[in-house]
């Protein structure tokens, strides 16, 4: 079942900080994250595992909640290059590698 | 530097034609995926290959067929395109089957079907 993200939009001014996150009906034991910027492909940003480890981007972080069932993506101090789309992406059942995309939160960063 | 090359940017084809879309890696991925993406809908997943000649339907199968002869290559085809199949559609590759891995995807082809 695909995981639903929130919020679907958020317009930030330069530095300010903001939060994505993403919803599912099990318990997410990884959760990858990409970010598309317009008219480009999916860039993967960072995994974040089950233990909360996170490998990837190094000013973007992201946490699972207590019961593993949300995940939530941190942008501190938001550049103008952090525009885009965001999107969560946990594994389907069991160890595939095959993902499930959310919906996608659009993220519009402004001078 | 790696990728994923998706052979056109662009296509206008017509209601009932067979259309092929084509990708290419060459990071000596296993895994090849077939999405399409549309507004307010995220990326739905087609069609996935695992290995040469081996493939898995998705969610949305359904006017859609797949080929992998080749590791690298992992082709679409709609057998009868559709109005309804207007849409981006983007290929991606990953390593071995594990879940620790991002997806690298290719740069996308915006089918149009007129």
């Amino acid at each position: 079942q695909q995981p639903v993200q929130s919020p679907q939009a958020v317009i930030l001014r330069e530095g300010e900080d903001a939060v994505i996150n993403c919803s599912s009906s099990k318990a997410l034991y990884s959760v990858h994250w990409y970010r598309q910027k317009h008219g480009e492909a999916p860039v993967f940003l960072m995994i974040l595992l089950k233990g909360g480890e996170q490998k990837g981007h190094e000013k973007i972080s992201a946490s699972f909640n207590e019961k593993k069932q949300q995940s939530s993506l941190y942008l501190t101090a938001s550049q103008l290059s952090y525009s885009g789309t965001y999107f969560c992406a946990p594994p389907r059942s069991g160890n595939t590698g095959k993902l499930i995309f959310g919906q996608g939160t659009t993220l519009q960063v402004k001078p | 530097d790696v990728k994923v090359t998706q052979s056109s940017r662009y296509l206008v084809k017509r209601t009932g034609e067979k259309v092929f879309l084509e990708c290419v890696q060459d990071m000596d991925h296993e895994n090849m995926f077939w999405y399409r993406q549309d507004p307010g809908l995220g990326l739905r997943l087609i069609y996935f290959s695992y290995d040469v000649k081996m493939k898995e339907k998705g969610d949305i199968p359904e006017g859609y067929s797949v080929s992998r002869e080749k590791k690298e290559r992992f082709s679409l085809i709609l057998e009868s395109a559709s109005t309804n199949q207007t849409s981006m559609y983007l290929c991606a590759s990953s390593g071995v089957l594990k879940a620790n891995y991002g997806y690298t995807f290719g740069s996308g082809t915006r089918l149009t079907v007129v």
